[in-house]
This record gives C-alpha cells, structure tokens and sequence, in this order.
C-alpha cells in the first residue's frame, strides 16, 4: 500500500535553516509529481511546492518563494523540502502528498511539525 | 495566483441534514476542483476530483457538482462521521490552492 512518511521537523530559530524528508513506498515513486502541503496550527491547508515526476520542474507558494527549495531523489524514493530564512508565519505541520492524473491528492503522509520560534 | 474562496465558514448541522457548501475561483478553472474533508488531528481525506468524480471508496451521499468559477459539495444526508472540515482545491494552475475551509459541526 502506499505510505509517505515525513521526518526532519522540529524547532528552528527565526532565520535558520530546516530540511524535511518524505519517503514513500507502495508505489512507483519515480511516475509522480510530488507535493508539500503546509497547516498551520488552527489553520487552513496551504499548497506550498511540487516537483514533477522526474524533477524537471518545481513551482512555490508566493508565500515561500525565494526561500524554499523542493527536490527530490528517485533511487530513494524521497522527495525533500529545503527551507531556509525561516520565519515565525513558517510554523506548520508539513505534509508530503501525491501528486494524482487530476493533481489531486489522494495520498497523504502523517505530517511533520515545523516550530520557528527563538 | 487563482484565489479561492468558500462559504460558508462554518455552519451547524443535524444528523440526516442535507448540507451544501460553495467554494468560487477567482477565474475559470474549467472542471480542475478536488475536495477535502479533515478531521483534527488527522491529514486530508480526498473526497471528489476533478469537480464531481467520487474518490473510489467515499460514500455516496457526497457529491460535487459546478465548473468554471462556482463549484458545489453536497453531503445528501449528513452522518456522525461527516462532522469535519471541508477544503476545495485548485488543480488548473501549477501554484495550486487550497479554499480556507468550511467547518461543519452540530
């Protein structure tokens, strides 16, 4: 079955640097887009980045431009999300999604807990 | 970057009610609108695709309807499990969005 599992979240001082990472299983990992899903806590849901199947192509939330990286490594099966200049609107729970034929997301990983504070 | 919008924000409901939500783009979409449902705590549960196509396996008391910038969710008969919030997504532009939710509770 499929399953996306994120790890590298955790407290980050305003300004530093953070790298999260996804990886799945069940399925052909190197046939999908690949995306990151951003809530904030008591928040709604916030599209943050996706990178296409094989890479070739990466788009950003406005909100994350400049600032985020999204890349992936398909021997691995692991798609990363590299973030830095962190601010405290950056605290979240992260979610890897599978990116499906509609570009919507099907699949969802359990999410990881990003906190910028000092 | 398409914006989305839904109303309402939150509304209340009884078990067996029949429960509409809206959710508009800022631009014509065509039919590229998936919904969510979530539950605390939990990720996203993807309920329709592509504007009315049911995820396999959700009941069919959801159904979506709308294309172009108004789209519809519509719970036919609201369940126990059905009380959650509700998120229309974007899948026309390659910076997709999400609507800012609508929360159904008793």
């Amino acid at each position: 079955q499929v399953q996306l599992v994120e790890s590298g979240g955790g407290v980050v001082q305003p300004g530093r640097s953070l790298r999260l990472s996804c990886v799945a299983s069940g399925f052909t990992f190197s046939s999908y887009g690949m995306h990151w899903v951003r809530q904030a806590p008591g928040k709604g849901l916030e599209w943050v980045a996706v990178i296409w199947y094989d890479g070739s192509k990466e788009y950003f939330a406005d909100s994350v431009k400049g600032r985020f990286t999204i890349s992936r490594d398909n021997s691995k099966n692991t798609v990363y999300l590299q973030m830095s200049g962190l601010r405290a609107d950056d605290t979240a729970v992260y979610y890897c999604a599978r990116g499906e034929g509609s570009s919507s997301f099907e699949h969802w990983g359990q999410g990881t807990l990003v906190t910028v504070s000092s | 970057d398409i914006q989305m919008t839904q109303s309402p924000s939150s509304l209340s409901a009884s078990v067996g009610d029949r429960v509409t939500i809206t959710c508009r783009a800022s631009q014509s979409i065509s039919s590229y609108l998936n919904w969510y449902q979530q539950k605390p705590g939990k990720a996203p549960k993807l309920l329709i695709y592509a504007a009315s196509t049911l995820q396999s396996g959700v009941p069919s008391r959801f159904s979506g309807s709308g294309s172009g910038t108004d789209f519809t969710l519509t719970i036919s008969s609201l369940q126990p499990e059905d009380f959650a919030t509700y998120y229309c997504q974007q899948s026309y532009s390659t910076v997709f969005t999400f609507g800012p939710g609508t929360k159904v509770d008793i």
